[in-house]
């Protein structure tokens, strides 16, 4: 089992492109959550699926959305980028309430 | 609003000497406790929570609700220690929402 596994690795936009970024969960696994994490700072929870629905959101604008497929994998997109959505973007999967595994995460850069 | 805080961006240590690693948190429920780590090029992973009240790696951690702290502690540090702690709190079973402190780079001087 690889793991919780993330891509692509990294990325490039410009500001107002919009990006989709996309997450494996681990084996057996059902939940996916997705964190931002800025350079020097903690990851930030930015929503949670279960049962292909959004289970739990964070402090974050429309412009994130997400969704998660029949096979639990799950894709973060945001649209009119900003400079400020440049950071590592994570994923973890669970189960519901268990320990959350991350992946290696996304490093999206904003010119 | 919960929030967690690591006063120590950046903490270095001789080998064998004792590491604490500083956390405290602000929850006005009761909340469940971790430590996350991240050595070097590897992913985020979980060290230890609360509720287990077990030792990792020598590593233990007591969650002191009268302080509101959850401080990592370790009697003898290892050069294999050196890497990013984080410290994370959860709500309440059944919120899925980690709320992460600011990160403490833990450096071991051999």
């Amino acid at each position: 089992d690889a793991g919780v596994t993330q891509s692509p690795t990294h990325l490039i936009k410009t500001r107002g492109q919009q990006v989709t970024l996309r997450c494996s969960p681990k084996s057996g696994h059902d939940t996916v959550s997705w964190y931002q994490q800025a350079l020097g700072q903690g990851p930030q929870f930015i929503f949670q699926y279960y049962e292909e629905e959004e289970r739990q959101r964070g402090n974050f604008p429309d412009r994130f959305s997400g969704h998660q497929f029949p096979n639990y994998s799950s894709e973060l997109n945001v649209n009119a980028l900003l400079l400020g959505d440049s950071a590592l973007y994570l994923c973890a999967s669970s189960l519901v309430s268990g320990e959350q595994f991350f992946g290696p995460g996304t490093r999206l850069t904003v010119l | 609003a919960q929030r967690v805080t690591q006063p120590e961006k950046l903490l270095s240590v001789f080998k064998g000497a004792p590491v604490e690693l500083k956390c405290n948190y602000s929850y006005s429920g009761s909340p469940e406790l971790f430590w996350y780590v991240q050595y070097s090029r590897q992913r985020l992973q979980l060290l230890l929570r609360h509720i287990s009240r077990e030792s990792i790696k020598g590593f233990t951690a007591d969650l002191n609700k009268g302080e509101t702290s959850f401080h990592l502690k370790k009697p003898f540090a290892q050069e294999e220690d050196s890497a990013m702690y984080y410290c994370a709190l959860r709500a309440n079973f059944g919120n899925e929402k980690l709320t992460f402190g600011t990160g403490t780079r833990l450096t071991i001087i051999p």
